[in-house]
């Protein structure tokens, strides 16, 4: 299975400043036809998970353009601009260009 | 807009099994698959297979063989999991979320495992 490695897993923010996040795969995840399907999602407490980003850029509707997603092969970002009090919570990347999918064991966007 | 309505909470024994429902609304359901994930108390998100809501063929994956089994009832747009022989470590929230790349999410359901 491919592994998927996120970075830093805590990332305590500034309300207003930016923030950035990583995440690694053991694999390339460009696929067979030519797309990368690494997807990004958003979990606040209690909540259940909400998609943001899909094929590394491709933000969901509703997503705020502060946040983008950016990166190729094995090595992909997540950027927040201007961090909001909305935004915290754990993020998690997927990697759907091999199966099984898998997952990052997520990284916590926490006030400083 | 699309829904997907799992549910409630579960408390069961250990040996019992349970059946927890995703009932979609908001688009043809059979035009996209339902994909089931896991998550363990404090911990995250394990991706356990799909079903296709077209043919009704499950998918799983290896970790989830055996004791799952993916259903559906396409005359009500619901989909089904259920676990059979229910250990503790089953303890977890199930979700639904439909999609070839979980476009949408329920809002999942709390299965329990306790003696």
């Amino acid at each position: 299975d491919v592994v998927m490695t996120q970075s830093p897993l805590s990332l305590p923010v500034t309300l207003g400043q930016p923030a950035s996040m990583s995440c690694g795969s053991s694999q390339s995840l460009v696929s067979s036809d030519g797309n990368t399907y690494l997807s990004w999602f958003h979990q606040r407490p209690g909540q259940s998970p909400r998609r943001l980003i899909n094929k590394v850029s491709e933000r969901d509707s509703g997503v705020p353009d502060r946040i983008s997603g950016s990166g190729s092969g094995t090595d992909f970002t997540l950027t927040i601009s201007r961090v909001e009090a909305e935004d915290l919570g754990v993020y998690y990347c997927m990697q759907g260009t091999h199966w099984p999918y898998t997952f990052g064991q997520g990284t916590n966007l926490e006030i400083k | 807009q699309v829904q997907l309505v799992q549910s409630g909470s579960e408390l069961k024994k250990p040996g019992a099994s349970v059946k927890v429902s995703c009932k979609a609304s908001g688009y043809i359901f059979t035009n996209y698959g339902m994909n089931w994930v896991r998550q363990a108390p404090g911990q995250g998100l394990e991706w356990m297979g799909w079903i296709n809501t077209n043919t009704g063929n499950p998918t799983y994956v290896q970790d989830f063989t055996g004791r799952f089994v993916f259903s559906l009832d396409t005359a009500v747009s619901t989909a089904f999991m259920q676990i059979f022989s229910l250990q503790a470590d089953d303890t977890a929230v199930y979700y639904c979320t439909m999609g070839p790349y979980l476009d949408h999410w329920g809002q999942g359901t709390l299965v329990t495992v306790s003696s």
